[in-house]
């Protein structure tokens, strides 16, 4: 397996709390995926980076911001938790324009 | 909007027997990917294919790529109990750069009983 953990894999949280998860991965790739994954839709992007510091937009950014200072690691930031965003978020990297691998998933429930 | 989708979206067969699964997509790509997803877990890439190619073959699973039609589909033979797993196509669309990006249906369950 690739070298990726996600920390936690298991949190609950109050509506309108902040929410750090993160990513750190040891195969020193260049590109890290956040997406989260809800039943009856699939995989969705929610920001992604490319270098250190470089990071942009995916599908449903609202509501989360991301961090890249060092090339393992890539923060998700969920300013002010939503029931909405309770999900399961997954983590991928990826080293040039081909497969992703993925961590093992973030189980995240705001009540 | 997805990109990709999968057809159907759920598949259950009888162990021995082929599966064989779909999917479109919209736009003009650069490759098309196939992931394998076991209950909890994390995705697992099965193959790639680019668009230039028009079928893949990796162990039991066979891919082809119709561009014309934007369409795909995975065929696994000889299924196993192992093979349960949802499958999911993802397409890369990205025009280049520094932008890659995948798009990801949303899955087909395949159920292989014993």
């Amino acid at each position: 397996d690739a070298g990726i953990t996600q920390s936690p894999r298991h949190k609950v949280t109050e509506t309108g709390t902040p929410v750090t998860l993160r990513c750190h991965q040891t195969e020193n790739h260049r590109y890290m995926y956040w997406y989260r994954q809800d039943p009856g839709h699939g995989l969705r992007l929610i920001h992604y980076s490319y270098g250190v510091k470089d990071t942009d937009k995916g599908e449903v950014s609202d509501g989360y911001s991301v961090s890249r200072s060092k090339t393992e690691d890539f923060l998700l930031t969920l300013e002010s938790a939503t029931s909405s965003q309770t999900s399961v978020y997954f983590c991928a990297i990826s080293e040039r324009r081909s497969e992703q691998y993925f961590g093992p998933g973030t189980r995240l429930t705001v009540t | 909007s997805q990109q990709g989708e999968e057809d159907p979206q759920a598949l259950s067969i009888q162990e021995g027997e082929n599966a064989t699964m779909n999917c479109s997509y919209k736009t003009s790509i650069n490759n098309l990917q196939w992931y394998r997803q076991n209950s909890g877990r994390g995705l697992v890439h099965l193959i790639l294919i680019r668009s230039n190619e028009r079928e893949k073959h990796s162990g039991r699973l066979r891919v082809t790529l119709d561009t014309s039609k934007k369409s795909s589909s995975l065929l696994i033979t000889a299924s196993r109990a192992a093979d349960t797993a949802s499958y999911f196509c993802a397409t890369d669309a990205t025009s280049g750069g520094s932008n890659y990006k995948l798009t990801f249906g949303k899955g087909t369950l395949l159920t292989v009983n014993p």
